[in-house]
C-alpha cells in the first residue's frame, strides 16, 4: 500500500464547476497535509495546508481533513481554465521535519 | 521577500560524471529539504539539513550528498552519475519554526539531464 494514494485523473471539469480532488494515507500519526499545485514544467506552488480536522478556505480554495478517515480532499469552486494542473497532496508524519511524503498527483483538465 | 533560488536551472552530464547544486532559502528559514521528481517515481525525499546539520535522510545511494552552510544555504552532490538520475532536482526551504505547520516552499528545480 503506498503511503499517500490520490487518484491520477485525469479529471475534467467543465469552467465554473467545482472540481474535487482526494487523497488517503496510511500513517495515522501524520500531522499535517498539504495541497501543491504543479503546472507541467515547473516546480511546485502551495495552494494551503490542514492540520486539525474539519474545513479550511481560502479564496477559492477549501481543503477538508478527517483524520478519522485518513483522507484530505481539496475542492475548487468555480474553476477555471488556469486551475488545469497537477495537484499534489503531501503529508509530514512528524513534527520538527522537512519530510513531505507525497501522492503521485491528480491532473485536473477544467474545459472553457 | 525572494523565493528559494536554486542553481543553476538546467545541466547536462555524463555518466560517470559528478555535480553540484545549490539552493537559497527564503531569508529566516533554516530548514532546507531536498527532493527528486521523476515521471516514474514522482516526487521523493532525498534529505534535510536544518542549523548545518542533516536531519532526516531518504532512501538514495550514497552518491546523494548534501551540506548546509551558516548562512542557510545548502548543496547537494551526486557522484558517478547513472543515467537514472536524470531528473527534476528540487530544493524547498521552511520556516522560522519547523514545527507541523510549517509548509515548505519549493525552489524552481534544477533539470539534470545524465547522458
Amino acid at each position: 500500500q503506498k503511503e499517500v494514494e490520490q487518484n491520477s485523473g485525469p479529471l475534467s471539469v467543465p469552467e465554473g464547476a467545482i472540481a474535487s480532488l482526494n487523497c488517503t494515507y496510511s500513517d495515522r500519526g501524520s500531522q499535517s497535509f498539504f495541497w501543491y499545485r504543479q503546472y507541467s514544467g515547473k516546480s511546485p506552488e502551495l495552494i494551503m495546508f490542514i492540520y486539525s480536522n474539519g474545513d479550511k478556505e481560502d479564496g477559492r480554495f477549501t481543503a477538508q481533513l478527517n483524520k478519522a478517515s485518513q483522507y484530505v480532499s481539496l475542492l475548487i469552486r468555480d474553476s477555471q481554465p488556469s486551475d488545469s494542473a497537477t495537484y499534489l497532496c503531501a503529508v509530514k508524519t512528524s513534527s520538527n521535519t522537512g519530510k513531505l511524503i507525497f501522492g503521485q498527483g491528480t491532473t485536473l483538465q477544467v474545459k472553457p | 521577500k525572494a523565493g528559494v533560488t536554486q542553481t543553476p536551472r538546467y545541466l547536462i552530464k555524463t555518466r560517470g560524471q559528478q555535480v553540484t547544486l545549490s539552493c537559497s532559502p527564503i531569508s529566516g528559514h533554516r530548514s532546507v529539504s531536498w527532493y527528486q521528481q521523476t515521471p516514474g517515481q514522482g516526487l521523493q525525499f532525498l534529505f534535510e539539513y536544518f542549523s548545518e546539520t542533516q536531519r532526516n535522510k531518504g532512501n538514495f545511494p550514497g552518491r546523494f550528498s548534501g551540506r548546509q552552510f551558516s548562512n542557510s544555504r545548502s548543496e547537494m552532490n551526486v557522484s558517478t552519475l547513472e543515467l537514472g538520475d536524470s531528473a527534476l532536482y528540487l530544493c524547498a526551504s521552511s520556516g522560522p519554526g519547523t514545527g507541523h505547520t510549517s509548509p515548505l516552499h519549493f525552489g524552481n528545480g534544477t533539470r539534470l539531464t545524465v547522458t
